[in-house]
């Protein structure tokens, strides 16, 4: 079956503007999770939902990010005036359920510049 | 505080020989550990998790609780081995989110 998918696969936008990255997680997985990948920090938890419990926000950077999940699959995060440190690969993984293995989408390349 | 470490940014070795990705882990309570590897142009994908105890593509993890380690061994390297690997760590109860150490790349030399 279709695996984990994102768009869009590369992102350029200006410092300031607000960007969405979009995630279409595993038909039947109830949790997905935004991680986000960058040169110097590594691979890094931004935000978890698991069916309709309110999310795991703890890691959202700052409250410039926010996500959400609509209709328990499609997930969508937003970057509001983005800066230049948002630049990274932003990776979207979803499981069957809390306790199962994650599977990765191939991520969003985002450039601010 | 959660933390996992991968103390070898890169590793290379030749085809045949062994080879040992160390993982180092610090958890206050009892965590779940994985290996997930990224081969070039890829994504992310599971190689193994401790609670499966299985061989994946020839590699083993054992999880030694006593000096907090999951190293990833493999007795014969192939050149196809060649990838970035991460260990990572969650909790067995609550929100599953995963905690990545910085990852090693390996190189697998003919």
């Amino acid at each position: 079956g279709a695996g984990v998918s994102q768009s869009p696969s590369n992102k350029v936008t200006e410092k300031g503007k607000d960007v969405e990255l979009r995630c279409d997680p595993i038909s039947g997985h109830t949790a997905l999770y935004w991680y986000r990948q960058s040169l110097g920090q590594g691979l890094e938890f931004l935000i978890y939902f698991q069916g309709n419990s309110a999310p795991d926000k703890s890691g959202l950077p700052s409250d410039r990010f926010s996500a959400e999940r609509t209709g328990g699959s499609v997930s969508t995060l937003t970057i509001q005036r983005t800066q230049q440190e948002d630049s990274a690969v932003y990776l979207c993984a979803s499981s069957l359920g809390p306790k199962g293995a994650q599977y990765f989408g191939p991520g969003t390349r985002l450039l601010v510049l | 505080a959660q933390r996992v470490t991968q103390p070898e940014k890169l590793l290379s070795v030749f085809k045949g020989a062994p080879v040992e990705l160390k993982c180092n882990y610090s958890y206050s309570g009892s965590p779940e550990l994985f290996w997930y590897v990224q081969y070039s142009r890829q994504r992310l994908q599971l190689l193994l998790r401790h609670i499966s105890r299985e061989s994946i593509k020839g590699f083993t993890a054992d999880l030694n609780k006593g000096e907090t380690s999951f190293h990833l061994k493999k007795p014969f390297a192939q050149e196809e081995d060649s990838a970035m690997y991460y260990c990572a760590l969650s909790g067995l109860g609550g929100s599953e989110k995963l905690v990545f150490g910085k990852g090693t790349k390996l190189t697998v030399n003919p």
